[in-house]
């Protein structure tokens, strides 16, 4: 089984509203990733947590706040979002981040549609 | 700065076809190489990876890798209406480092 699960899938929110994305394994995975992705661009990497600690913070500004609660969740706090930022978030997980390809490989959540009006 | 370039595309082929994807890269220490396809509006979905020279199989899809030259290619063979999706490349390094994605190919299999 390879199921990351996002929630939800879509989200509509005012600029000054505070809501959180939710994103769960059930693999094992040490290491759990949030990614930002705009109409035809790849995916942007925002965070990276490993074994439940923060490791990368990709210069993302402060309005989102990730969280692990533990090794199967992994949250993000969204708060005082600008329109700009509306995209699919994408979750993802990896066994761990060796730099080999088989614990390396990422598994992707279905993602949440993200709207800021 | 690691970079990884793909073709834009869009890439159009009849179907039944070969298709094609190519993608190139600038770190010479990276060490695998994965493909994924994501139709519009969905994730990536993860369709091989491949970290040694040579020709990696799976059904329909192969995954060429050339270390030398710095490049990874995917071909799709008696490819499907189905097919049509955005291919995206991605590379790593060494321990702990992220995936670099490519900007993606976008292949339209014509009927």
């Amino acid at each position: 089984d390879t199921e990351v699960t996002q929630t939800p899938k879509h989200l509509v929110m005012g600029m000054t509203n505070k809501k959180s994305l939710k994103c769960e394994q059930h693999m094992g995975h040490r290491a759990m990733y949030w990614y930002k992705q705009k109409a035809k661009k790849p995916p942007e990497l925002m965070f990276v947590y490993s074994y439940e600690k923060l490791s990368i913070n990709e210069s993302v500004p402060s309005r989102f706040s990730p969280e692990c609660p533990n090794s199967s969740l992994l949250n993000l706090h969204l708060h005082a979002l600008q329109p700009e930022d509306s995209a699919l978030y994408l979750c993802a997980s990896s066994q761990e981040r060796w730099g080999t390809s088989v614990a390396d490989t990422q598994y992707f959540g279905p993602g949440t549609r993200l709207t800021v009006l | 700065q690691k970079e990884v370039e793909q073709n834009s595309g869009p890439l159009s082929v009849p179907e039944g076809a070969i298709a094609s994807l190519n993608c190139t890269y600038s770190d010479r220490g990276s060490q695998s190489f994965f493909w994924y396809r994501q139709y519009s509006g969905k994730s990536p979905e993860l369709i091989m990876f491949i970290y040694s020279n040579g020709d990696k199989e799976d059904g329909r899809f192969t995954a060429q890798l050339n270390k030398a030259s710095q490049y990874v290619s995917l071909l799709i063979r008696d490819s499907q209406p189905s097919d049509s999706a955005t291919y995206l490349c991605a590379v790593i390094g060494d321990y702990g480092q992220n995936f670099v994605f490519g900007p993606g190919t976008r292949l339209s299999v014509l009927p």
